[in-house]
């Protein structure tokens, strides 16, 4: 069965510090990964995913990620956090072998950046 | 380009009514998905559709039903809502192809009493 853990509730970093964002998935067979941002009472937004090629994936915002396959990871990072950066952050894998190309969600993390 | 819209933004019903949510993208995608939200939980699949007068079941599809009339809606319905399917209901679309994103609506918040 396919899985998500994201293992923190909260991540608290200050404003001009990196941060990173832990996300582990479990699948059958290869995965497609993926990392959404929401801010207060709106949808999700997209950041960037994985597909293939060069394990780290850059995205929307400054944010990237790096796929690691022995580990089952894909964190998400940023050099240099803003305190707009405050929000929701959830992580999803999709088995490329699953017709109905749904996502499995993790729990969300929120990210809390202090000026 | 409005994207995925959703309607309505917020309801509150009584135990035992119904309603429907309704889902709209412009986009021309084939797939499109319900998913609800709860604290704690992330997102869990509801149904999904994987093209018109297609459904399929999700992860938690018990008390819900579907409908893809047209490529470009799908419609939630509660036929006899709970206080536990109090939550915050999301519909995504997508392209046919599994590298493919899914893009978000804005969100129904959704509170039975």
């Amino acid at each position: 069965a396919q899985s998500v853990a994201q293992p923190e509730d909260q991540v608290n970093v200050a404003e001009g510090n990196p941060l990173t964002v832990k996300c582990t998935y479990s699948v059958s067979g290869n995965p497609y990964l993926f990392w959404y941002v929401q801010y207060p009472n709106r949808g999700l937004q997209f950041l960037l995913k994985y597909i293939t090629g060069d394990n780290l994936v850059k995205g929307s915002y400054g944010f990237e990620a790096e796929f690691n396959k022995s580990q089952t990871s894909f964190h998400l990072k940023k050099p240099s956090a803003l305190v707009s950066d405050s929000a929701l952050y959830f992580c999803a894998v999709r088995d490329i072998m699953d017709s109905s190309y749904k996502l499995i969600f993790g729990s969300g993390t929120r990210l809390l950046v202090r000026p | 380009n409005a994207g995925v819209t959703q309607t309505p933004k917020f309801r509150v019903l009584k135990t035992g009514q119904s309603m429907t949510l309704l889902c709209a993208q412009d986009m021309n995608h084939e797939y499109m998905y319900w998913y609800r939200q709860d604290p704690g939980m992330g997102l869990r699949l509801i149904h999904y559709s994987v093209g018109e007068g297609t459904t399929a079941k999700g992860e938690v599809p018990d008390g819900y039903n579907v409908s893809r009339l047209k490529k470009q809606n799908f419609l939630l319905g509660l036929e006899s809502a709970a206080p536990s399917q109090t939550s915050v209901y999301f519909c995504a679309s997508s392209y046919v192809a599994p590298q493919e994103t899914q893009y978000f609506g804005p969100g129904t918040r959704l509170l039975v009493l």
